[in-house]
């Protein structure tokens, strides 16, 4: 069964900038489209970024649109996510989850992101 | 962008009777396609999510089927026939009908009584 893992999470002062990961293995990589999701602390899911298994269609949430910027390396089975520009309130764990049958089909454990001075 | 609802917020079960969630959308999730695209998950604690249900009521591999999901246009429903331990955390509804965004529910958390 297929599996992601995220990495590259951890403590940025606002303003800063970091590239989240997400390694894919056990399923066709390229065949998925992908997505980041969020969830603050205590907090319910959010939605940030998709993109297509081709890199031609993207979306962002308003939330984190003109500052973070969603890629995929289908030679590489990997996602990322550059996140520039951090704000106290982009405080959160990151999932990646693919599209398979249907939206949000896997999802990794997640990484976390604290944005902090 | 969509609001999806979820009632109730907290739901306490006692163990081997019967859960029930309601997941109201602001607009019709039926797609052009036919399909509604609303989607159940389950967080337990410490974990991250789990897909349980896709599209209304298809139930992912190796979901038990205490797990149901019914529904149509703005109202869903997510049943758990019989409540166990491992079925203790928060579920959320989904909506990938209008998007971008996908938008979600608040959470229902679900404890044992």
């Amino acid at each position: 069964e297929g599996q992601l893992v995220e990495s590259g999470g951890g403590l940025v002062q606002p303003g800063g900038s970091l590239r989240l990961s997400c390694a894919a293995s056990g399923f066709t990589f390229n065949y998925y489209p992908m997505n980041w999701v969020r969830q603050a602390p205590g907090k319910g899911l959010e939605w940030v970024s998709y993109i297509s298994s081709g890199s031609t269609v993207i979306y962002y949430a308003d939330s984190v649109k003109g500052r973070f910027t969603i890629s995929r390396d289908n030679a590489k089975n990997s996602l990322y996510l550059q996140m520039n520009n951090l704000r106290d309130e982009d405080t959160a764990v990151y999932y990646c989850a693919s599209d398979g049958s249907g939206h949000l089909e896997h999802w990794g454990q997640g990484t976390l992101v604290t944005v902090s001075s | 962008d969509v609001v999806m609802t979820q009632s109730p917020l907290s739901l306490p079960v006692t163990l081997g009777q019967p859960a029930s969630i309601s997941c109201r959308s602001s607009q019709s999730l039926l797609y052009s396609d036919g399909n509604t695209y609303l989607n159940w998950f389950q967080q337990r604690p410490g974990q991250s999510p789990r897909r349980l249900i896709y599209k209304v009521s298809n139930r992912d591999s190796g979901v038990p089927d205490r797990f149901s999901g019914s529904g149509s246009g703005t109202d869903f429903t997510l049943k758990i026939s019989r409540v166990e331990a491992e079925d203790v955390g928060v579920y959320y509804c989904m909506q990938g009908t209008h998007w971008p965004p996908y938008t979600f529910g608040q959470g229902t958390k679900v404890e044992i009584k």
